[in-house]
């Protein structure tokens, strides 16, 4: 079962360009995280967003957690080559210990 | 910083045999986690261990067992492996289970079944 649902599944983009990347699940989560893997390596984490509405911007990327805490979206502004990887949302469905991933969004951005 | 190691990065094995996948973190963790990444699926979770000797299974753990006999290690074993089983899987460590906690990784083993 996977809970939490990510979409697009791939993205090329030129560099310049905005996107927004989704992630969504029928389930509440006390807290989403979003997490970048490059080739080779394991996910590292980007950012945490813990309360409903709650914004957060890392330099040119945003993220946002839905008003009632089942969603998350990242927005990148002027993508950069740097940008390319494999993006994945998480967290652990309020109630339980099970920490689970997303099916992910491959990001290609070309120069 | 927090390390995550895995004990092989590639791994060959034939249908049939028990495997080992070895995982050390060297940061007192309590938690570990054991995941296999396929493509379009994400990072999948087979099982967790929230203390030593405990454990819980994930959404797929048909198939595999684990070990925590030691706070730092989390073994993954494959009883009699399969094509199926073919896959890339990761190790990850976390402090405590809370609000935004935080995963750290191993650079994962690349299982391939013959």
């Amino acid at each position: 079962t996977q809970l939490l649902e990510q979409s697009p599944q791939f993205l090329s983009i030129q560099e310049g360009e905005n996107l927004t990347v989704y992630c969504n699940s029928s389930s509440v989560f006390s807290s989403l995280q979003w997490y970048r893997q490059e080739p080779g390596e394991g996910p590292v984490l980007l950012v945490t967003v813990v309360t409903g509405g709650e914004v957060k911007k890392l330099k040119r990327l945003t993220f946002q957690f839905g008003d009632a805490r089942k969603d998350s979206s990242l927005h990148i502004t002027a993508a950069q080559t740097g940008d390319t990887g494999l993006y994945l949302c998480a967290g652990a469905p309020s109630g339980t210990y099970k920490y689970i991933f997303g099916t992910g969004t491959r990001l290609k951005v070309l120069a | 910083d927090v390390k995550v190691t895995q004990s092989s990065r590639y791994l060959v094995k034939r249908t049939g045999e028990k495997v080992f996948l070895e995982c050390v973190q060297d940061m007192d963790h309590e938690n570990m986690f054991w995941y296999r990444q396929d493509p379009g699926l994400g990072l999948r979770l087979i099982y967790f261990s929230y203390d030593v000797k405990m454990k819980e299974k994930g959404d797929i753990p048909e198939g595999y067992s684990v070990s925590r006999e030691k706070k730092e290690r989390f073994s993954l074993i494959l009883e009699s492996a399969s094509t199926n089983q073919t896959s890339m899987y990761l190790c990850a460590s976390s402090p405590l289970f809370g609000v935004g906690e935080k995963l750290f990784f191993g650079s994962g083993t690349q299982l391939s079944v013959l």
